[in-house]
């Protein structure tokens, strides 16, 4: 399985944009890049994904890199609402039980 | 309604009992999951069913042993808990063919006495 690499944490400002990087050099041509979070006490949830293209919705969007290596979950307005754990994981999309491994995550902190 | 339940959400309970947590997905999704959490929050997957049959089984102690009576349901039974199950699982659901998201659920915390 495609590894991801993701800072521990990261900290934010209440209504200014976060950006929260991802690496994933070993991704391959199948492979979708999907984010999710997890907020205290909550079970992990889905946020976006994307395969080659920038992806837009609700929630946050998603820029891809051209080589595809790596990608940034953007969110617009961040709100205390938001401080949660962050995974960037990679998903075959080619393999129809394709299972989410999640990684360690960006611990994100929202100050008022 | 709750698109992925789970229960109970709280189980304390001694070494060696015998447990079983229940989860329903009402998604119509053909996939179900459960996945462990541990103190170290890291989350780990240990089953998969498609459409009630096994398809992931990721190195889990035999004690463990997944049930789906029907696509909608995935029961998790453990036999003679170990403090080392302690643990938050989340059950997951989500649509095999397609490529979006898994639903969870709330979470089981299960503390082993």
């Amino acid at each position: 399985d495609a590894k991801t690499t993701q800072p521990n944490s990261m900290e934010s400002n209440e209504e200014e944009p976060v950006h929260l990087p991802c690496n994933h050099s070993t991704i391959s041509g199948t492979d979708y890049i999907h984010w999710y979070r997890q907020l205290p006490s909550q079970g992990p949830e889905y946020v976006i994904h994307g395969l080659t293209s920038n992806v837009n919705n609700r929630m946050a969007s998603l820029a891809i890199a051209e080589d595809r290596k790596s990608s940034t979950l953007i969110l617009h307005r961040a709100t205390l609402r938001d401080a949660a754990v962050y995974y960037c994981i990679l998903r075959d999309g080619d393999n129809q039980g394709g299972k989410l491994i999640f990684g360690q995550g960006t611990e994100l902190s929202v100050k008022p | 309604d709750t698109a992925v339940s789970q229960t109970p959400k709280y189980l304390v309970t001694q070494m060696g009992n015998d447990k079983s947590i229940k989860c329903e997905q009402n998604l119509g999704h053909d996939t179900m999951y459960w996945y462990k959490q541990d103190s170290k929050k890291f989350l780990k997957i240990m089953f998969s069913y498609n459409n009630k049959e096994l398809i992931i089984n990721e190195t889990v102690p035999n004690r463990f042993s997944p049930k789906s009576p029907d696509k909608a349901h995935l029961n998790l039974h453990i036999n003679s808990l170990e403090l080392g199950d302690s643990a938050v699982y989340f059950c997951a659901s989500s649509q095999a063919w397609d490529r979006v998201g898994y639903t969870f659920g709330s979470g089981t915390r299960l503390t082993v006495v």
